[in-house]
């Protein structure tokens, strides 16, 4: 079982809409949870990081981490066609190690 | 913004063939890393250093060897390729100091093709 997991797999939302995607990790020892983004034939970029519990807002990007239930979600609010992309979690150790661990992704697509 | 460049872009080998994907960043970060990204499994991270000479195994290195020649090089060298090592290959380079709290930057990625 991979230690990051995310869902869905991939997610459809018309454009304005709201996108939520979600990651829980099994490990207690990550304590760091970054959100990566790839648009098609780019390399991931880091969109955001939220190393605290409860929300972090960057513009229409809000981020939400629970750290009890090893959870961190993503919501895009009014979503746009240059918003389908895929999305990565990464989590990170609070001692040890330099290495991120990464989700599978979810494969976003906004419909205009 | 940091800069990663990656080449080739595109590499199609046989089995057995020897190849070496390179890797350069100019932003003069101490960590690069090798990841490579298969459908269904994200990005695993292969090597990664911190610095020229330095080599660090990641989770997924058999098959694989990489060497940090200087701050900005970084090589990944896989000396008998196999098929199962068809896969998109990425480079990401870091700042010093924070790690797991370091923003990772990324290259275009090179995908590579094992026959």
């Amino acid at each position: 079982q991979q230690k990051v997991q995310q869902s869905p797999e991939s997610l459809s939302v018309p454009e304005g809409g709201m996108a939520s995607l979600n990651c829980t990790s099994s490990d207690r020892n990550f304590q760091y949870f970054w959100w990566y983004r790839q648009h098609s034939g780019e390399g991931p970029k880091a969109l955001m990081s939220i190393f605290s519990d409860g929300d972090k807002k960057e513009g229409r990007f809000t981020a939400h981490l629970n750290k009890a239930s090893l959870h961190v979600s993503l919501h895009i609010r009014d979503s746009q066609p240059s918003d389908s992309a895929l999305y990565f979690c990464a989590a990170g150790a609070s001692s040890g190690s330099w290495q991120l661990i990464f989700g599978s992704g979810t494969q976003l697509t906004v419909m205009p | 913004e940091a800069a990663v460049t990656q080449s080739p872009r595109n590499k199609v080998t046989v089995t057995g063939g020897n190849v070496t994907l390179s890797c350069r960043q100019t932003n003069s970060h101490n960590y690069m890393y090798w990841y490579r990204q298969d459908t269904g499994h994200g990005l695993r991270l292969i090597h990664y250093s911190y610095g020229a000479g330095n080599l660090q195994i990641g989770d997924v290195p058999d098959g694989y060897k990489a060497t940090r020649t200087t701050q900005e090089d970084f090589f990944l060298l896989l000396e008998l390729a196999s098929p199962s090592q068809t896969s998109l290959y990425f480079c990401a380079s870091s700042d010093v100091g924070l790690g797991v709290q370091d923003t990772q930057y990324f290259g275009p990625g090179t995908r590579l093709l094992v026959l």
